[in-house]
């Protein structure tokens, strides 16, 4: 059974660090990866996906890494800004499942 | 990509009483899915809702208390029967679209009961 485990648990930063968030899966026959933000009370919002051939992938100061062999993944924010503030979920969708299996979250406040 | 509307956003309802959640899809989906959030922990699979059978629940979800319609592939409605206290969590229904298989998500319920 896959498990998904996100640290840290929770992050508070200065506007303007560099972040990274882990993701760790213990099944590396993996589908894709997702990255997700969730704003309080919200749905969840894709921010970036990773095909299991693929090692990287960026949109804008996010990039998201993929290392399958050893089961991680990191979602980089370059320059926060207060606005980042959210919960952050990383989801794994195991080959043969259309059902992903979500990490717990980080939850970022970015204070100005 | 697809985009999921679901409706209401958030309500507060009385204990014993129903609320019905729709989402609309702009796109023909086969499968649909709905999660539970209860504050503070991460999503929990309630069912998977195809159109034409009967939806398949997880663990621990029952039809009683959890109904689900799926009349066509861009349109399902998940209804939380006989609330308590404890039903209070955020609703969220999803579809996996497109050649990747990736997720998206409709923007949540909010649901408080008292």
């Amino acid at each position: 059974k896959q498990e998904v485990t996100q640290i840290p648990a929770a992050l508070s930063v200065p506007e303007g660090e560099n972040l990274v968030l882990n993701c760790s899966f213990t099944d590396s026959a993996i589908y894709n990866l997702q990255w997700f933000r969730q704003d309080p009370g919200k749905g969840l919002t894709s921010l970036l996906l990773i095909q299991s051939s693929q090692r990287e992938q960026t949109s804008g100061r996010l990039n998201a890494s993929l290392d399958k062999s050893s089961g991680r993944s990191t979602l980089y924010i370059a320059a926060s800004q207060p606005g980042d503030s959210a919960t952050y979920l990383c989801a794994v969708l195991s080959g043969g499942s259309y059902i992903p299996t979500f990490g717990r979250g980080t939850s970022l406040i970015v204070h100005p | 990509s697809a985009v999921i509307s679901q409706k209401p956003s958030r309500d507060i309802c009385q204990r014993g009483t129903s609320l019905t959640i729709q989402c609309q899809v702009d796109s023909q989906v086969t499968m649909m899915f709905w999660y539970r959030q209860q504050p503070g922990q991460s999503l929990t699979l309630i069912a998977t809702a195809n159109q034409g059978s009967e939806a398949t629940y997880e663990s621990g979800f029952v039809i009683d208390k959890f109904p689900i319609s799926r009349p066509n592939l861009t349109f399902s409605t998940l209804t939380v029967s006989n609330m308590s206290p404890e039903d209070s969590s955020i609703y969220l229904c999803s579809v996996a679209a497109g050649s990747k298989t990736e997720a998206f998500f409709g923007q949540g319920t909010r649901l408080t009961v008292v």
